[in-house]
């Protein structure tokens, strides 16, 4: 299957702190990808929809201003937790959807607010 | 009623075991459907996708889909300790882009 990957694959930041994920699909072209957050013994939940040159859609509920998305191009798209807080602490995943309608997965980010 | 229910379980299994998982949904757009094995701390990997209904087989792996009864199934055959592993189904509607809905995810425990 094609390959996604995700950097750094863990973080520890300090409170009031900004963290950028990166998310890349190495051997395709992905006009959309998704970012996903997942708490410990849950399932995945969706936070936004990027659009490559245009603005994230994002899931209720999910702060835009807190999560910054940039699709800058095919193969990347970036997440940006502003001003990260200890509830912002999770593993985050992204997915890029090929051309056939299926998402392939990156290995997440394990993102860890002190 | 959510979108996919899926049972967590934990299913406990021996070795050689041939495993059912299952989802049920409520949406009649869904028209991708698929599953995926997520380990521990680890992104989910994509093991089965079908569209629409009808069965698809992928070595010891075959998922079901029967979209009059709403309801999808993967069997996996033969099944080892390696298998252990949170599955999870997903599915998406007919739009080009439209996001995946997950069910909880069922963990599996293949016993040697």
């Amino acid at each position: 299957g094609a390959v996604v990957s995700q950097h750094p694959s863990w973080v520890i930041c300090k409170s009031g702190t900004s963290v950028k994920i990166e998310c890349r699909s190495l051997d395709f072209q992905a006009t959309t990808m998704f970012w996903y957050r997942q708490f410990p013994k849950q399932s995945l939940m969706l936070m936004a929809t990027s659009n490559e040159g245009s603005k994230a859609t994002y899931e209720q509920g999910v702060e835009k201003d807190k999560f910054l998305i940039n699709h800058a191009s095919l193969t990347l798209s970036t997440l940006t937790v502003t001003s990260a807080h200890p509830e912002d602490s999770s593993f985050y995943i992204c997915s890029a959807l090929t051309l056939e309608h299926e998402q392939f997965f990156g290995p997440g980010t394990r993102l860890t607010v002190l | 009623q959510k979108e996919v229910e899926q049972d967590p379980g934990p299913l406990s299994v021996p070795e050689g075991a041939i495993v059912s998982l299952n989802c049920t949904y409520s949406n009649s757009a869904f028209q991708y459907f698929m599953w995926y094995r997520q380990y521990s701390r680890k992104g989910p990997e994509l093991l089965m996708y079908t569209y629409s209904s009808g069965n698809k087989e992928d070595g010891r792996f075959t998922a079901q889909v029967d979209k009059s009864s709403k309801y999808i199934s993967l069997f996996i055959r033969d099944s080892q300790p390696s298998d252990s592993a949170t599955y999870l189904c997903a599915m998406s509607g007919n739009q080009a882009g439209t996001a995946l809905i997950f069910g909880k995810g069922t963990t599996l425990s293949v016993s040697s």
